[in-house]
């Protein structure tokens, strides 16, 4: 079975410090992560993906296999980052994402 | 605009009866998903469909059901079965053998029972 946690409902960080949303996950074969985000009244959105090792809007992930992990991270977070973050795992087959549970990320000026 | 186009953004339903959620894509995705988002749950897979006329039951699909007898279109329907409907559904498409590109979101339906 494939599962992914998301340890932390909310998260609260002022403006300029940096920001880690955690992931964990389980799963038996070669993982596929992923980031989305959901900023307020828009729809949720593909933020990125582990395979393309890239950096967007500042924020990377690592994926750890060791400690089954793929923590989200950026250096210096600014107030437009506030919205809610899901982590998911692409299973074997059917496309089928399985999402944790999501943090709400929120930005101090 | 294209993309995944979810209707109606609101809707109300009373006790016992079936309402049906509208999903229409037009980027010639294969595959298409029904998910229920709930506050500190997730999204959970209610069911999808690789092709058409061809669909599969996700995590949580009872008291749902869906179709897919075109390609672009993948309605759900609550039926008065779903004991706990009040929710926010999103739609979700995929091309299928480009699934590491990640899934196109619809705005969602948000369904409350009264």
């Amino acid at each position: 079975a494939q599962r992914v946690t998301q340890p932390e409902k909310l998260l609260s960080v002022f403006k300029g410090a940096p920001v880690e949303l955690k992931c964990n996950y389980s799963y038996s074969g070669s993982p596929e992560l992923f980031w989305y985000v959901q900023y307020s009244r828009q729809r949720l959105q593909l933020l990125l993906r582990h395979i393309s090792r890239e950096s967007i809007k500042g924020f990377t992930a690592d994926l750890n296999k060791g400690e089954t992990s793929f923590h989200l991270k950026k250096p210096f977070a600014q107030e437009e980052d506030s919205a809610m973050y899901y982590c998911a795992l692409l299973g074997t087959s059917y496309g089928k994402l399985t999402f944790g549970q999501g943090t709400i990320l929120t930005v101090h000026p | 605009d294209g993309g995944i186009t979810q209707s109606p953004k609101y809707l109300f339903r009373k006790e016992g009866q079936n309402v049906t959620l509208s999903c229409e894509q037009n980027l010639n995705h294969d595959a298409m998903y029904w998910y229920r988002q709930d506050p500190g749950q997730g999204l959970r897979l209610i069911y999808y469909s690789q092709i058409v006329n061809d669909f599969q039951k996700g995590d949580i699909a009872e008291g749902y059901s869906v179709s897919r007898e075109k390609k672009e279109s993948f309605p759900l329907t609550v039926t008065s079965a779903q004991k706990n409907p009040t929710a926010f559904y999103l739609c979700a498409s995929i091309e299928s053998g480009r699934d590491n590109y990640g899934y196109t979101f619809g705005s969602g339906t948000r369904l409350t029972v009264v």
